[in-house]
């Protein structure tokens, strides 16, 4: 499809559980990135993926995180042992190109840790 | 360390009048911009781009305009219609070096177009 899918749409856990998220992006696209929004301020860049292959992982967080992205199937961002802190909207975005500019954003994943 | 500085949490404009919103950078390695508009509970959609071997760029009622010097761009949204109540992202991006191939957001600009 053209739009890139983000599921759940909102996750609930409480604190020290785990949370997973995922991403279908927009077949055809090669490269998937995941932002993070705390509070509705800057989106914060986490890790992109080229295909299977991590691309850029500068932004994530050096504990508790983790992001894969297989053949045949969406992508996922998994955070281990959730704190308060995590709770933010998780955007993930596909493009056919590395480049900035080829971005197509999905709705967001909305994470609340209580 | 912010690199991408909105600094107008919020705009008001009436309809049909100019909407400027403006953005700050303090990266020098960053060579290209956009403008996102976002609706709540939605992603952000692209709006228009810039390259820093430009200093306009113009796409129907929108404008970017760059001034590199002052590391300052500003988005013109000329006549502003009540559809065009979002919030709005600048962000910039590096083609090399740290930071290249990812894109740095400001905190945003909520503007209301006023019927």
């Amino acid at each position: 499809g053209e739009e890139v899918a983000q599921t759940p749409k909102h996750l609930v856990r409480g604190e020290g559980q785990k949370a997973k998220l995922y991403c279908a992006p927009i077949k055809g696209h090669s490269y998937v990135f995941w932002y993070q929004q705390v509070l509705k301020n800057e989106f914060k860049f986490l890790i992109s993926f080229q295909n299977e292959n991590v691309f850029d992982e500068t932004g994530m967080p050096k504990e508790r995180f983790s992001a894969k992205c297989l053949p045949n199937s969406p992508c996922s961002l998994e955070i281990q042992a959730t704190k308060l802190e995590d709770s933010a909207v998780y955007f993930c975005a596909s493009s056919p190109l590395r480049e900035v500019y080829g971005y197509t954003f999905g709705s967001g994943t909305r994470l609340t840790v209580v | 360390d912010q690199q991408v500085k909105q600094n107008s949490p919020s705009l008001s404009v009436q309809e049909g009048r100019i909407s400027i919103l403006n953005c700050d950078y303090t990266n020098s390695m960053f060579d290209y911009f956009l403008w996102y508009k976002k609706y709540p509970a939605e992603g952000p959609t692209f709006l228009i781009s810039i390259s820093s071997i430009k200093d306009k760029n113009e796409d129907g009622r929108f404008t970017v305009f760059l001034n590199k010097s002052a590391k300052h761009l500003s988005l013109h949204i000329v006549p502003s219609q009540p559809g065009d109540s979002a919030v709005y992202f600048c962000a910039a991006s590096a083609n090399s070096g740290a930071g290249s191939y990812q894109l740095t957001f400001g905190k945003g600009t909520k503007l209301s177009v006023i019927p």
